[in-house]
């Protein structure tokens, strides 16, 4: 199937904002979602926002959604030294019943 | 809170030798999945399963694969006669729902030497 892209790396300094980016494939995706990956560990759901909204916040983070570009972000304010990461942007298939993950970016944060 | 819970967390199987994958789903939830991730690489879905039977399976779960819901606690992901190609990070998850977010365990790295 079709990629969901998501750039590689990112680098911050601690307390600057992070902004992550992810371009998804499915248009019909009910739910659209973040991961986080901390080395050695599982996925951890993060956040994850409603097709019909464009905006969500949730104390640090905001997931902006555009859906007519398929275009999904994830900002970290005041980003952390343990935020360092890696994040997956991920769509629903067209059943519902799975999720395709973009590859990760992976976050780095220095102090 | 409640987690996906996953065993063993890291196995060594020799090639052509079968492998079980278990793992122990939140208790309340109805639908499981498994996801494999290869080094390096994406987070692939395997295959989903809902009420006792397959509910959609991607192209990498070929006749190799089996799932199994043995008892009420534990859902199992058996690979028949491993490849080298099989060495990944298998990765369990159960959500309440079908569209509902999906919480993952820790996986299980299986290395096929």
């Amino acid at each position: 199937g079709e990629d969901v892209e998501q750039s590689l790396f990112l680098s911050v300094r601690e307390g600057d904002s992070s902004v992550i980016n992810c371009t998804y494939t499915d248009s019909s995706s009910t739910y659209l979602y973040w991961y986080k990956q901390e080395p050695g560990a599982g996925l951890q759901l993060l956040t994850y926002i409603f097709s019909n909204m464009d905006m969500k916040q949730d104390q640090r983070l905001t997931v902006l959604l555009n859906k007519k570009d398929k275009h999904l972000s994830l900002r970290i304010a005041d980003t952390q030294t343990g935020d360092s990461a890696i994040y997956f942007c991920a769509e629903e298939t067209n059943s519902g019943y799975a999720l395709n993950f973009g590859k990760g970016t992976s976050l780095l944060v220095t102090p | 809170e409640p987690e996906v819970t996953q065993t063993p967390s890291h196995q060594v199987t020799q090639m052509g030798q079968e492998v079980i994958l278990r793992c122990v789903p939140i208790s309340n939830h109805l639908y499981f999945y498994w996801y494999r991730q290869i080094l390096g690489q994406k987070v692939e879905f395997l295959v989903s399963f809902y009420n006792n039977e397959i509910s959609e399976k991607s192209e990498i779960f070929d006749d190799q694969f089996s799932v199994e819901r043995p008892d009420g606690s534990n859902f199992t992901l058996k690979i028949r006669s491993t490849k080298l190609e099989d060495s990944a990070m298998y990765f369990c998850a159960s959500s309440k729902g079908g569209n509902t977010e999906a919480f993952f365990g820790q996986g299980t790295r299986l290395t096929v030497v």
